[in-house]
């Protein structure tokens, strides 16, 4: 058990739809970061965020946001969903000190039908 | 630009077999991280091992060790005496922990140990 909590573990959708996962971090890390991994693009970065601070985006739709309330879990929002938006996706924290070791949770498999 | 490349998609061995999968990495930086996650068919990833680029010793970890070479920018991982329980999908990843510490990650490689 990594002590990174995500869910749903699963989530079935209709198109158009809007989701959202959440996230709750290891006790004591800061950092916390949402990855997708899908069957074409592999494992690909999205967003990061440091105590409530957005502190890096990668490959994120604009249709996609996340934040990081004050209690440190984090949300990933996912709105006017496409069929190629099904992918699992993983939420991982860390301390952030010098390219520590990020713990994932079991991540969350969204299909969109 | 920073990329890491695992070549290997697929492995097949039989149980006890030694097994290496291979990394190769690249970045400007001269300060990075490596680190290897393995993602079993449950599904999760779980962390393995983290090297930071001024530490070239290699590791050993019971069955596990891991090989840095900055020479060839290579950070490959061998499992001695495989076992079932080692059939998973390997990921290699880079950080380069500069503003932000997000991992790049390979493509991974599947290794498929049989009994």
């Amino acid at each position: 058990d990594s002590g990174v909590t995500q869910t749903p573990k699963h989530l079935i959708t209709a198109t158009g739809q809007r989701v959202t996962l959440r996230c709750s971090p290891r006790s004591g890390d800061l950092s916390v970061y949402w990855y997708q991994q899908s069957l074409d693009q592999g494992l690909q970065f999205l967003i990061q965020y440091y105590n409530g601070e957005e502190r890096a985006k990668g490959n994120i739709l604009e249709r996609f946001s996340a934040q990081q309330f004050p209690d440190l879990h984090s949300e990933l929002n996912l709105s006017s969903l496409e069929l190629g938006d099904s992918a699992l996706y993983f939420c991982a924290s860390s301390t952030y000190r010098g390219g520590s070791e990020a713990f994932f949770g079991q991540g969350t498999r969204l299909t969109v039908v | 630009a920073q990329k890491v490349t695992q070549a290997q998609t697929e492995i097949s061995v039989v149980e006890k077999e030694d097994v290496t999968l291979d990394c190769v990495y690249e970045t400007r930086d001269t300060t990075y991280y490596l680190f290897w996650y393995k993602q079993p068919p449950s599904g999760e990833l779980v962390f393995l091992i983290r090297r930071n680029s001024f530490d070239e010793q290699n590791e050993i970890s019971g069955r596990y060790s891991w090989n840095f070479q900055k020479s060839t920018s290579s950070f490959n991982f061998t499992i001695t005496a495989s076992q079932v329980v080692d059939s998973a999908v390997y990921f290699c990843a880079l950080s380069e922990a500069r503003d932000t510490d997000k991992l790049i990650f390979g493509t991974g490689t599947r290794l498929q140990v049989f009994p």
